[in-house]
């Protein structure tokens, strides 16, 4: 019953750095979210994906790319990471009306 | 794009109290959310409630579309309430894409 599984919980890049957040649900939901959350700024869309081998843009998409490698998976990568991408970055998948998030992962660029 | 107004942004109660959070929203919407977020950062969905009242326990919502508010009433307040109340919405078109406010801050003491 783990829901929505966020990997790493917490990193830290220095300025130009990659990496990838990884996202797994076990719902078999087909709608899946990338979400950051900053203070006092609530939550933006950064990507979404309707279905495996769909992505679309949200509100806040420069600076990442994602990957919907199956039906499990979407995950969020920082190709050249910045200060400005300092953040906590929730995963979320839904069914119907129902949104599940995960616990997210806090990422601080330095 | 859509623009969604929480207030008050912060409200500190004793507990026992009641409070009213409100939710304003700029255009018409398919889907209307309330979230909750504990002191440990983990999202989760409240209520679905795009028109019309809702309960579950001390809590309630209701949604009048034609004015465009949502209004989420919390009874009997405990300390286990605290945290950030986000309102989210779905305009028609956006395919499940929520936009979410800002939030309300709610810090209820013993």
């Amino acid at each position: 019953n783990a829901g929505v599984t966020q990997t790493p919980k917490f990193q830290v890049l220095k300025t130009g750095q990659s990496m990838t957040l990884q996202c797994a649900q076990d719902m078999n939901h087909n709608s899946m979210y990338w979400y950051r959350q900053d203070p006092g700024m609530g939550l933006r869309l950064i990507y979404y994906s309707a279905s495996e081998g769909t992505t679309d843009k949200g509100e806040v998409p420069n600076g990442y790319n994602v990957s919907r490698l199956n039906k499990r998976e979407f995950s969020l990568r920082l190709e050249s990471a910045a200060p400005s991408q300092t953040s906590v970055y929730f995963c979320a998948s839904r069914t119907g009306y129902g949104y599940t998030f995960g616990s997210g992962t806090r990422l601080t660029v330095v | 794009g859509i623009q969604v107004e929480q207030s008050p942004p912060d409200l500190i109660l004793q507990e026992g109290a009641n409070s009213t959070l409100r939710c304003n929203f700029s255009d018409s919407v398919n889907n209307l959310q309330w979230f909750h977020q504990n002191p440990w950062g983990q999202l989760i969905n409240l209520f679905y409630i795009p028109s019309g009242t809702k309960q579950n326990g001390r809590l309630s919502a209701t949604t009048v579309a034609t004015e465009r508010y949502s209004l989420l009433y919390i009874s009997s307040s405990q300390t286990t309430d605290s945290g950030v109340y986000f309102c989210a919405v779905d305009p028609p078109g956006s395919n499940y894409k929520l936009t979410f406010g800002k939030g309300t801050l709610l810090t209820v003491n013993p």
